[in-house]
């Protein structure tokens, strides 16, 4: 079975301090796909970033970065410098290509407030 | 380019009453997906289909439900007779491209089933 674990339910921090929200995932196969998504307070679901099971380079988008790691089953994802527009419910997904080839198993995703 | 359009954006209706939620995917995505997601049980997967054709069902929840994608670009799903417990945010996502694509998400239905 698959699974996707946000243990981090909700996360509050001042603005301009540094967060991270792990992601752990759990699957059999050797091939897949990991995803975030931000949902803000307007409803909508935005992509924010894909990563495969053979590409375990970390990366950086401007203030955000992803450290992935296979080790560990995780796929941590971190806000560098935060603003109060970061805040949203972040959502950590899977997807493996060989069990429910289109189905993305959502973590139940971590509530994230930047105070002024 | 439009994203993944869905109406109505609200829906307000009484237990038993007959709703009709709408999706436009984006255009040329062969894939449509539909959502569900609560404070219970998060985001759910309902039902998808490819080039129109329902492949999985199997979240959907009951007979009360159903879905239908009459062409490429609209898809329906309903809900008959409704219920309170089916108050929830309603997703339409589509995908296009590779397996490993993204799928990319409309704006939600928000029901209230009272």
């Amino acid at each position: 079975a698959q699974k996707v674990t946000q243990a981090q339910t909700e996360i509050s921090v001042v603005e301009k301090e540094d967060v991270t929200l792990d992601c752990v995932y759990e699957t059999r196969d050797t091939t897949y796909y990991l995803f975030w998504y931000k949902q803000p307070p307007s409803g909508e679901l935005v992509f924010l970033i894909r990563r495969n099971s053979f590409d375990e380079q970390n990366e950086i988008s401007g203030r955000y970065s992803w450290n992935f790691q296979k080790s560990t089953s995780s796929f941590n994802f971190t806000i560098t410098a935060s603003q109060v527009v970061d805040s949203a419910v972040y959502f950590c997904a899977l997807k493996s290509l060989i069990q429910g080839a289109q189905k993305l198993v959502f973590g139940q995703g971590t509530r994230l407030t930047i105070n002024p | 380019d439009a994203g993944v359009i869905q109406s109505p954006r609200h829906e307000v209706t009484e237990m038993g009453q007959e709703v009709t939620l709408r999706c436009k995917p984006i255009s040329g995505h062969d894939y449509l997906f539909w959502y569900r997601q609560t404070m219970m049980r998060g985001l759910e997967l309902l039902i998808y289909f490819n080039n129109n054709v329902p492949i999985d069902d199997s979240g959907m929840p009951e007979d009360r439900f159903s879905a239908k994608m009459p062409n490429a670009s609209f898809s329906t799903l309903k809900i008959q007779p409704s219920e309170p417990r089916d108050s929830a945010v309603y997703f339409c996502a589509s995908r296009g491209g590779q397996a490993y694509n993204e799928q990319f998400f409309g704006p939600g239905t928000r029901l209230t089933v009272l």
